[in-house]
């Protein structure tokens, strides 16, 4: 099955620079790769997700770039703010409602 | 247009019991996944309902059991509670009718505790 592994565990930066997290894939046919924030309490929430067909996507302060071909996937956040500290996971998903299967998670702490 | 939304957002169990959480699909969703957080990890997929069937399995015990309503919601139980069952439980809906449209999103959560 799939197996996503997911770098670093903690981050932290000063407010305004910023911040990468990288996740790893091992499943070929995965094809759908979304990032969720968690919040300390809260559910986690999609922030971007990029599917096999798209190498980068961006949102604002947020992109999401794919090599398919290392299956490796990456997280991207300019200008961090202290409210973009949290808790970012990674995960992957195949085709259809293939369940996704997350990283571990990266604990980001941005310092103003 | 409602969320995700689940019930009971806290609960306490003694070590033997049984549980029953309860979610209910975010609005025009027909699939929902349930998935274990333990603290400090990713959430672990349990198993997805779609059509009122088990479609998917994870690496859960048959202790864990579920069930999908007509109406798309959905119920996860645990039988013979162990205090390693002791997580958050989250439950994501999706839409399985729409080809290659995925996005799972998720309900609050609820609290389950394990005395």
């Amino acid at each position: 099955g799939e197996n996503v592994e997911q770098h670093p565990s903690t981050l932290s930066v000063q407010e305004g620079d910023s911040a990468v997290i990288k996740c790893t894939y091992s499943d070929s046919a995965s094809n759908y790769f979304p990032w969720y924030k968690q919040e300390l309490g809260k559910r986690p929430q999609l922030i971007i997700d990029i599917r096999s067909n798209v190498g980068e996507k961006k949102d604002q302060r947020i992109a999401v770039t794919l090599n398919k071909t290392a299956k490796h996937f990456s997280l991207h956040i300019t200008e961090t703010q202290p409210e973009d500290s949290a808790v970012y996971f990674c995960a992957a998903g195949g085709s259809g409602n293939t369940p996704l299967v997350f990283g571990k998670g990266t604990r980001l702490s941005v310092i103003a | 247009d409602a969320g995700v939304t689940q019930s009971p957002t806290h609960l306490i169990k003694t070590r033997g019991q049984q549980v029953t959480l309860r979610c209910s699909p975010k609005s025009g969703h027909d699939t929902v996944s349930w998935y274990q957080q333990a603290l400090g990890q990713g959430p672990q997929f349990i198993f997805q309902y779609y059509e009122e069937e088990e479609r998917q399995r994870g690496n859960f015990p048959d202790r864990f059991s579920g069930h999908q309503f007509p109406n798309y919601s959905s119920e996860l139980n645990v039988n013979a509670l162990l205090l390693g069952d002791s997580a958050l439980y989250l439950c994501a809906s999706s839409l399985m009718r729409v080809k290659g449209k995925t996005e799972a999103f998720f309900g609050q959560g609820t609290r389950l505790t394990v005395v």
